[in-house]
């Protein structure tokens, strides 16, 4: 029962590096989502799918790129980094539809990337 | 403008007392209401929710209610235990299936001893 799995645990990038952070989940879940936790700001959603093929942004999109291609892998490219994407992310999944509610979302342990 | 506020950033109480978090919110279309528990360097946990045709809903030592007209909820915890001690985030979903799940700024937690 792995749930949601994100790679890597840890990051240092130097500004203008470009790098994938990775989540995949094992539970069937069409439902995905990326958060930034940041001291103060609680989780912001940057980018989320409701199935392979769809994505849409969130409250923070700029600098990330998000792609779909199947249900279980949902990426999260920065494309540029820059240290204003210091942050810890968190991918989550649910199911879809209002069991999304009654069960909520699965997060993974998160990444914390650092842009120097 | 930030519509899920936790206004209080930290609580501390004693083991066995009750803890009661706060969370107000702004957007009136919000339909489901959910807490989630954060261990350091670990990803939150969901804890409880509610819909807004309800006005609490408890699971175990956890309740959660809901003032509508105030736009409040609180989740209370009783009795509290050590294990406890975490960051507990208000979240908050609005009505449609895929609906965005926007989270306040948390509340940190200690259960004393």
């Amino acid at each position: 029962n792995a749930g949601v799995t994100q790679t890597p645990k840890f990051q240092v990038l130097k500004t203008g590096q470009s790098m994938t952070l990775q989540c995949a989940q094992d539970m069937n879940h069409e439902y995905m989502s990326w958060y930034r936790q940041d001291p103060g700001m609680g989780l912001r959603l940057i980018h989320y799918s409701v199935g392979a093929g769809i994505t849409d942004q969130g409250e923070v999109p700029n600098g990330y790129n998000v792609s779909r291609s199947t249900t279980e892998d949902f990426p999260l490219r920065l494309l540029s980094a820059a240290p204003s994407q210091t942050s810890v992310y968190f991918c989550a999944s649910s199911f879809a539809g209002t069991n999304r509610n009654n069960y909520g979302y699965t997060f993974g342990s998160g990444t914390r990337l650092t842009v120097v | 403008d930030q519509q899920v506020k936790q206004n209080s950033p930290s609580l501390s109480v004693q083991e066995g007392r009750i803890s009661i978090l706060n969370c107000d919110y702004t957007n009136s279309m919000f339909d489901y209401f959910l807490w989630y528990k954060k261990y350091p360097a670990e990803g939150p946990t969901f804890l409880i929710s509610i819909s807004s045709i309800k006005d609490k809903n408890e699971d175990g030592r956890f309740t959660v209610f809901l003032n509508k007209s105030a736009k409040h909820l609180s989740l209370h915890i009783v009795p509290s235990q050590p294990g406890d001690s975490a960051v507990y985030f208000c979240a908050a979903s609005g009505k449609g299936a895929n609906s965005k799940l926007t989270f306040g700024k948390g509340i940190t937690l200690s259960v004393r001893p």
